[in-house]
């Protein structure tokens, strides 16, 4: 049972990045889904999460307008679109999954985002 | 703007015992909002020690403990040992698909 998340890198300000998160041991679609971010140095940040099939999502509001979480169950696979990035979004970006009653149990490694100015 | 507020940091000497607390901005902490906790070491994502208030997550030591206090969240940690000396957080659901996590607190074991 793991997450793998992907896709982080160096862009510039305003610029546009897809991340991803490959689930694999368990069945992908029966879980909500999130990313989580943590500015160096700083806190964990909620994103944004997903239910299992994809129709509801919910974001913070620092992102909203800006971010699209989504996913594709056929493969096993989430999604961070973001779009306008600007410098304070600069953060390791982590997906996670919750159990019911609302708590993260499994976590990604982690992918580095740097927005630069 | 909902805000979640642990102490930035605290010292426990070994085999001590430490309470850390997650205080909500705009009222109470109750289980409503299924608090849990999470242990963080630099360099590393972040593992789940507390859910639902007061459960103990696979393989965490019973020498944590989650409770309400007061009008606050707690992890209690007794025994304290050098490799605690790291990060925790709590989290809350604020329902309708929303969470906020607090700003954690530093512990160092000394």
């Amino acid at each position: 049972v793991q997450l793998v998340d992907s896709g982080g890198g160096l862009i510039q300000r305003g610029g546009s990045l897809r991340l991803s998160c490959a689930a694999s041991g368990y069945t992908f679609s029966n879980y909500w889904m999130h990313w989580v971010r943590q500015a160096p140095g700083k806190g964990l940040v909620w994103v944004a999460r997903i239910n299992g099939d994809g129709s509801d999502t919910t974001y913070a509001d620092s992102v909203k307008g800006r971010f699209t979480i989504s996913r594709d169950n056929a493969k096993n696979t989430l999604y961070l679109q973001m779009n306008s990035l600007r410098v304070e979004d600069t953060a390791v970006y982590y997906c996670a999954r919750t159990q019911t009653g609302g708590y993260f149990d499994l976590w990604g490694r982690g992918t580095l985002v740097t927005v630069s100015s | 703007q909902t805000v979640v507020t642990q102490e930035p940091s605290f010292s426990v000497s070994p085999g001590g015992t430490v309470t850390l607390t997650c205080d909500l901005s705009s009222g109470s902490v109750s289980t409503n909002y299924y608090p849990s906790w999470y242990q963080q070491t630099p360099g590393q994502a972040p593992r789940t020690l507390i859910y639902n208030t007061h459960i103990r997550s696979s393989g965490v030591p019973d020498r944590f403990s989650g409770s309400i206090l007061g009008n606050r969240a707690a992890l209690t940690i007794t025994g304290a040992q050098a490799d605690d000396e790291c990060d925790f957080y709590c989290a809350l659901y604020m329902g309708s698909g929303i969470w906020v996590f607090g700003g954690g607190t530093k512990l160092t074991v000394l």
